[in-house]
């Protein structure tokens, strides 16, 4: 499956704390992105790294890409109680047909 | 904008009941689709239309369901007769192009069925 797989499931750490999350994946890409989720509320778009890009920046994010271990990582820096929330990669395979997949997410408790 | 609109935001039906879930990208948004989340399976894509086109209806479970996109600004998803097994929050998401932005999502219609 060409399905992205984050790790860890479930991370806790204190406000302030930095937070490291990340995701496998099985085949080529053409990108990799970023959502959040918040209890109840539907998926906000976080980042889009392309395949031939190594490491981008959003604020406190930072996103890495690794193609060659087919991997990536989502760094929060400074973590807010207000980053509590679900985080999902979601890998676009490459191909002309290929679909926009999504793993099962990390849930992410920032203790004030 | 006012961002991808879906409704109704909850739904209870009974089983063998017809459901319709309704959807409104935004505007110039040339890529819909519609996703299903259950714990269980995580967040599946069921279809994706490009440019009011249905592309990829693989991701549909049954013949029970069905989408329709007669223009841009409207798409609904339909399912008849609906099964508790439906039950799931179903999202839709809009984007201008599909492979250099990332998708905007409603807030989801959380379907129960009883």
């Amino acid at each position: 499956s060409q399905q992205g797989e984050e790790d860890p499931q479930a991370l806790s750490i204190q406000e302030g704390e930095n937070a490291t999350m990340n995701c496998s994946y099985k085949t080529s890409i053409n990108n990799l992105q970023w959502y959040r989720q918040n209890s109840g509320r539907g998926l906000v778009h976080l980042i889009l790294i392309r395949s031939n890009e190594r490491e981008k920046h959003s604020g406190r994010l930072r996103v890495t890409l690794d193609t060659s271990k087919k991997s990536s990582s989502l760094l929060i820096t400074a973590s807010r109680a207000a980053d509590t929330a679900s985080y999902f990669c979601a890998t676009d395979a490459s191909g002309a047909n290929s679909k926009l997949t999504f793993g099962k997410g990390i849930t992410l408790s920032v203790r004030p | 904008d006012a961002g991808v609109i879906q409704s109704p935001r909850h739904e209870v039906t009974e089983m063998g009941q017809e459901v319709t879930l309704r959807c409104k990208p935004i505007s110039g948004h040339d890529y819909l689709f519609w996703y299903r989340q259950t714990m269980m399976r995580g967040l599946e894509l069921l279809i994706y239309f490009n440019n009011n086109v249905p592309i990829d209806d693989s991701g549909m479970p049954e013949d029970r369901f069905s989408a329709k996109m007669p223009n841009a600004s409207f798409s609904t998803l339909k399912i008849q007769p609906s099964e508790p097994r439906d039950s799931a929050v179903y999202f839709c998401a809009s984007t201008l192009t599909r492979r250099s932005y990332g998708y905007t999502f409603g807030s989801g219609t959380r379907l129960t069925v009883v």
